[in-house]
């Protein structure tokens, strides 16, 4: 079936710095979205790309699908203590199904 | 729109007993889903509906776990006999179609 990897599992940054969360599908995907969770909270969509090299920006973040629309990022420039979470992404295969990656927790050192 | 709806917000039962989480979907939305995280396992899809039709339940890990969607607003997933390995938040989120998920603020569950 198919299986959403995200890398790393775990960052801590120094605020100010910058911070990048990747993700690979084994599959070709229809499009992806990012959620974060808060700590104690729920996820909350971010963001949804669907088109094959697509580049969105929000703020300090821009998220990218890839050319072969099987892996994107999430970068954050210049992190703040307030984009302290867990950053998920999910994939949409050709089944129609959302399959969440594993997350990558997000900790800011102030 | 109030959001997506769950109850209870925390749960604490013994070993054996019949837990039962409830959700009420954004009005409107026609996909209704059910996960389960945990610090091991991340977020795991359970199951979901679509038009209250359950279209995908290789996600529920047994027998002891069911759920129902009777009408457009009201779904519940249950778990007979709970075992403390289903210690967990279940998250229940809704969607208009393959779009976004509105995801509602959890139900704690610990299993003594």
């Amino acid at each position: 079936g198919q299986q959403v990897m995200q890398i790393p599992q775990y960052q801590h940054v120094q605020e100010g710095e910058d911070f990048t969360t990747y993700c690979n599908s084994s599959t070709t995907l229809s499009n992806i979205q990012w959620y974060k969770q808060r700590p104690g909270g729920h996820p909350v969509f971010l963001i949804q790309l669907v088109k094959s090299g697509e580049v969105k920006k929000q703020k300090r973040l821009t998220f990218q699908f890839g050319e072969a629309k099987k892996n994107s990022s999430l970068h954050i420039t210049a992190t703040q203590t307030t984009d302290v979470g867990t950053y998920f992404c999910a994939g949409v295969g050709s089944a129609r199904q959302l399959t969440f990656g594993s997350g990558t927790q997000l900790t800011v050192l102030p | 729109d109030a959001g997506v709806i769950q109850s209870p917000r925390h749960e604490v039962t013994e070993m054996g007993q019949e837990v039962t989480l409830r959700c009420k979907p954004i009005s409107g939305h026609n996909s209704l889903f059910w996960y389960r995280q945990t610090m091991m396992r991340g977020l795991e899809l359970l199951i979901y509906f679509n038009n209250n039709v359950p279209i995908d339940d290789s996600g529920m890990p047994e027998d002891r776990f069911s759920a129902k969607m009777p009408n457009a607003s009201f779904s519940t997933l249950k778990i007979q006999p709970s075992e403390p390995r289903d210690s967990a938040v279940y998250f229940c989120a809704s969607s208009s179609t393959i779009g976004e998920l509105f995801f509602g603020e959890g139900s704690r569950l610990t299993v003594l």
